[in-house]
């Protein structure tokens, strides 16, 4: 199983900030199967990042995703206040459990 | 666009059975999409539960794999979650969400539903 691993814990940023979010993987993570999210309080999860880097319909540019192997990295360039919430990366293997989640970043206002 | 609906009793007693159907819209559940429950504890993080196809092709977390039943109802547009030996650790809330095959990610989500293990 692939456990991922999510730092900070909490950030806490002020708007017009950038955030920096970072995911580990145990093992290497296909590029192509790398997801973020953004959780609020009583509300589903939201997908923002696909395939390590590709933005899902509707989400502003000010989200970025990157990285590759075992390291990955979601970037808000510039906080909006919409934009506090817990942040979850997923990974989808080959071997089950198919997808598995990291323990998620809050971000918080400062 | 396609909504996802979650609907079933929101407490259910240790010992039995938690079921839970999730009602689709929008879209054909007969259409080349994966059908998973994920389900986060209250205050925690998210866990997936298992997937369906249409064919009625199932993958589970090992974890719950003996505990966990998933079925799909085509001429109702819907599928379900059938989880037994409940516990209060099996307190969450459970949401169910869509994923395109070949895609590794959940594009659509269900609002969730509360689900109580309780006496």
């Amino acid at each position: 199983e692939i456990v991922l691993t999510q730092s900070p814990g909490t950030l806490s940023l002020s708007p017009g900030e950038r955030g920096t979010l970072s995911c580990r993987a145990s093992q290497s993570v296909t590029s192509s199967y790398l997801a973020w999210y953004q959780q609020k309080p009583g509300q589903a999860p939201r997908l923002l990042i696909y395939g390590a880097s590709s933005r899902a319909t509707g989400i502003p540019d000010r989200f970025s995703g990157s990285g590759s192997g075992t390291d990955f990295t979601l970037t808000i360039s510039r906080l909006e206040p919409e934009d506090f919430a817990v942040y979850y990366c997923q990974q989808y293997g080959s071997s089950p459990p198919l997808f598995t989640f990291g323990p998620g970043t809050k971000v918080d206002i400062k | 666009q396609v909504q996802l609906q979650e609907s079933g009793p929101g407490l259910a007693k240790p010992s039995g059975t938690l079921s839970l159907t999730c009602a689709v819209s929008g879209g054909s559940i007969s259409s080349s999409n994966w059908w998973s429950w994920v389900r986060q504890p209250p205050g925690k993080g998210l866990e997936w539960i298992g997937e369906i196809y249409q064919s009625g092709i199932t993958n589970y977390n090992p974890s719950l794999k003996s505990r966990v039943t998933i079925s799909v109802d085509k001429s109702n547009n819907q599928f379900s979650l059938k989880l037994s030996s409940v516990t209060a650790a099996d307190t969450a809330v459970y949401y169910c969400a869509r994923s395109l095959v070949r895609g590794g990610y959940f594009d659509h989500w269900g609002q969730g539903t509360l689900v109580t293990v309780s006496s």
